[in-house]
């Protein structure tokens, strides 16, 4: 049973389109995540979203639009792509524990190809 | 500013050896860090947490410790294998309103046969 799943693996897309990926946690928990990791393996934090609420918004273009439809789902639309924008994206997930986040359950990541 | 550091350098050992990795952090004095494993395509997989009052964790052939003075996290691998090949990362959680986890730059470590 797949913990944190993500779709496509792969997306090969035109510059200037608009793309969605999907991410689903079957492990129960509050929090859900976005991550960027650039050619340099360098894995920075975009989004949180806990209980569908949107806590941590990074300094990242409003190209790039997450939605949380409920706790165990959350989705990345990107407008406008661009040449900087291929990576690898991964979704994660946690529970929040007292004094702060637990466990980092990651996807196996979006391989992002901008062309 | 909240900053930190692993060796970006590759590390390369001998099977059988202990591996040790670094992470150092500056300016803020993280409640617990982490560290996870990334294989090549991949995510990153959570292997050990430490708390600021834990001065060492043990994990099967894994070792973390935590030095708070040092403000420094160090990861051992005990009879490392060529399996234990891979980038390890630390991770702390940065304050600022919500707590958030911050990765490191990772160092990628290759256990030679």
């Amino acid at each position: 049973d797949t913990a944190v799943s993500q779709t496509p693996k792969y997306l090969v897309t035109q510059m200037g389109n608009d793309k969605s990926i999907k991410c689903e946690q079957n492990l129960g928990h509050d929090t859900m995540y976005w991550y960027k990791q650039d050619s340099k393996k360098f894995l920075k934090i975009m989004f949180s979203y806990n209980n569908k609420e949107l806590i941590i918004n990074e300094t990242v273009p409003n190209r790039f639009s997450p939605k949380s439809p409920d706790k165990a789902h959350l989705n990345l639309h990107i407008n406008s792509l661009e040449l900087g924008d291929s990576a690898v994206y991964f979704c994660a997930s946690s529970q929040e524990v007292a004094g702060g986040q637990d466990t980092q359950y990651f996807g196996p990541g979006t391989r992002l190809t901008v062309l | 500013s909240q900053k930190i550091e692993q060796n970006s350098e590759a590390l390369n050992i001998q099977e059988g050896k202990t591996a040790t990795l670094t992470c150092n952090y500056t300016n803020y004095s993280p409640a617990y860090l982490q560290w996870y494993r990334q294989d090549p395509g991949r995510g990153p997989v959570f292997l050990l947490l430490i708390r600021e009052n834990e001065k060492e964790k043990r994990k099967e052939r894994l070792k973390v410790t935590f030095d708070t003075t040092l403000k420094q996290s160090l990861f051992h691998i005990t009879a490392s294998q060529p399996a234990d090949s891979a980038t390890y990362l630390c991770a702390l959680p940065i304050s600022g309103g919500y707590q958030k986890v911050t990765f490191g730059t990772g160092t990628k470590l290759q256990v030679i046969p």
